[in-house]
């Protein structure tokens, strides 16, 4: 079955740099979901990326999507508190399967 | 309703009891998902549902878990004879559509079996 794997596990950032986070998957998706888990929350919906080599961008959260549909990538810049949180890539062919998340920590 | 709606909030049982676990996913949305997160870990996929079909109950741990859905709309996650190891935060979520729509997760049941 369909397997999606996220790295890193931890990302220790310090305020105002960037980072990046990995999505990969063992199948072509048909499309990727991102979502972010604030501490103590549920996760919500950030974005949704279904073309082959896409890029969207949410203000400092800059999304892209694989030209082979099997990895996708979440890159902040000048990473701010509020940025703290779980994120999950979630790719889906008739169901959503979660990666194991990164979990962003910032140090002020 | 506006959101995912998720009932116990806060779960406590005893080891060996059965629980019920009730989700009312978003008026309209044929698509439902229940998780498992333990502390600090990620969302691990236990059931979906298609209507009032599940196309995929892959994710049950063991014969002690099982779910429904009814009507389309509000499913029901059972654990029998629970387990401590059965401690975690169980989430719903709902989507119009299988898998291209966005998901929409509600607060989730903590459970702590004791």
């Amino acid at each position: 079955g369909q397997q999606v794997m996220q790295i890193p596990q931890y990302q220790h950032v310090q305020e105002g740099e960037d980072f990046t986070t990995y999505c990969n998957s063992s199948t072509t998706l048909s499309n990727i979901q991102w979502y972010k888990q604030r501490p103590g929350g549920h996760p919500v919906f950030l974005i949704q990326l279904v073309k082959s080599g896409e890029v969207k961008k949410q203000k400092r959260l800059t999304f892209q999507f694989g030209e082979a549909k099997k990895n996708s990538s979440l890159h902040i810049t000048a990473t701010q508190t509020t940025d703290v949180g779980t994120y999950f890539c979630a790719g889906s062919d008739y169901k959503l399967s979660f990666g194991a998340g990164t979990t962003v920590t910032v140090r002020a | 309703g506006a959101g995912v709606s998720q009932s116990p909030s806060n779960k406590v049982t005893e080891k060996g009891k059965d629980v019920e676990l009730r989700c009312d996913p978003i008026s309209g949305h044929t698509a439902l998902y229940w998780y498992r997160q333990s502390l600090g870990q990620g969302l691990e996929f236990l059931i979906y549902f298609q209507g009032n079909s599940a196309p995929d109950k892959s994710g049950l741990p063991s014969d002690r878990f099982s779910a429904e859905r009814t009507g389309g709309s509000v499913s029901t996650l059972t654990i029998q004879r629970t387990q401590q190891e059965d401690s975690a935060v169980y989430l719903c979520a709902s989507s119009f559509m299988d898998r291209a729509t966005e998901a929409f997760f509600g607060q989730g049941t903590r459970l702590t079996v004791v």
